[in-house]
């Protein structure tokens, strides 16, 4: 997972309190993707970016937002967090030479859990 | 609609002895799979893939089989040994877009 930082790496929050994950990359790739863990149904895609200031919304979207100011960095903020945002969450990023097929590489993750 | 399904939530198979992790899709336009481990506390990790043109891939241990009239594929180790013991994950996408994950498979092998 060399290349892809996931701050913070754990995080308790109340409901209804807003919190920011950042998945920073030093690989200067310009995919980059925001995915959660949750048991049973493995990881699902919330946003990603296809580029500096781009996103786009993937399978589980509600209640989160993202930015990408930068190319290096990939921001997820909860709004207003919910207990069904309990979960752990990945950055994936997406190399270059791997654009054909899909092959990320992933942050170690980050687990939240709302109370 | 879960587009990748791995039906084996579990999977326990002796040392040495061979593990075979399977994984349904049902999206024709998936034109490349992949096969992630995790181990706890981790990012999954790409283990090996295969194009949509082939039938087989081999690394080491580790081969992976598509069937493409069953949409099905299959991950075997060979042999299997106690450092393997993680969440195996199916993976597909189409076109280099979006990766599709499975629920994932828990494999334990046991010394």
């Amino acid at each position: 997972n060399a290349g892809v930082t996931q701050t913070p790496k754990f995080r308790v929050l109340k409901t209804g309190q807003s919190m920011t994950l950042l998945c920073a990359q030093d690989m200067n790739h310009e995919y980059m993707y925001w995915y959660r863990q949750d048991p049973g149904m493995g990881l699902r895609l919330i946003h990603y970016s296809v580029g500096e200031g781009t996103t786009a919304k993937g399978e589980v979207p509600d209640g989160y937002n993202v930015s990408r100011l930068k190319k290096q960095n990939f921001l997820l903020g909860l709004e207003s967090a919910a207990p069904s945002q309990t979960s752990v969450y990945f950055c994936g990023v997406l190399p270059t030479q791997g654009a054909n097929t899909g092959e990320l590489f992933f942050g170690e993750g980050s687990r939240l859990t709302v109370l | 609609d879960q587009q990748v399904k791995q039906n084996s939530p579990s999977l326990s198979v002796q040392e040495g002895r061979i593990s075979i992790l399977n994984c349904d899709y049902t999206n024709s336009m998936f034109d490349y799979f992949l096969w992630y481990k995790k181990y706890p506390a981790e990012g999954p990790t790409f283990l090996i893939s295969i194009s949509s043109i082939k039938d087989k891939n081999e690394d080491g241990r580790f081969t992976v089989f598509l069937n493409k009239s069953a949409k099905h594929l299959s991950l075997h180790i060979v042999p299997s040994q106690p450092g393997d013991s993680a969440v195996y994950f199916c993976a597909a996408s189409a076109y280099g877009n979006k990766l599709v994950f499975g629920a994932g498979t828990i494999l334990r092998v046991k010394s």
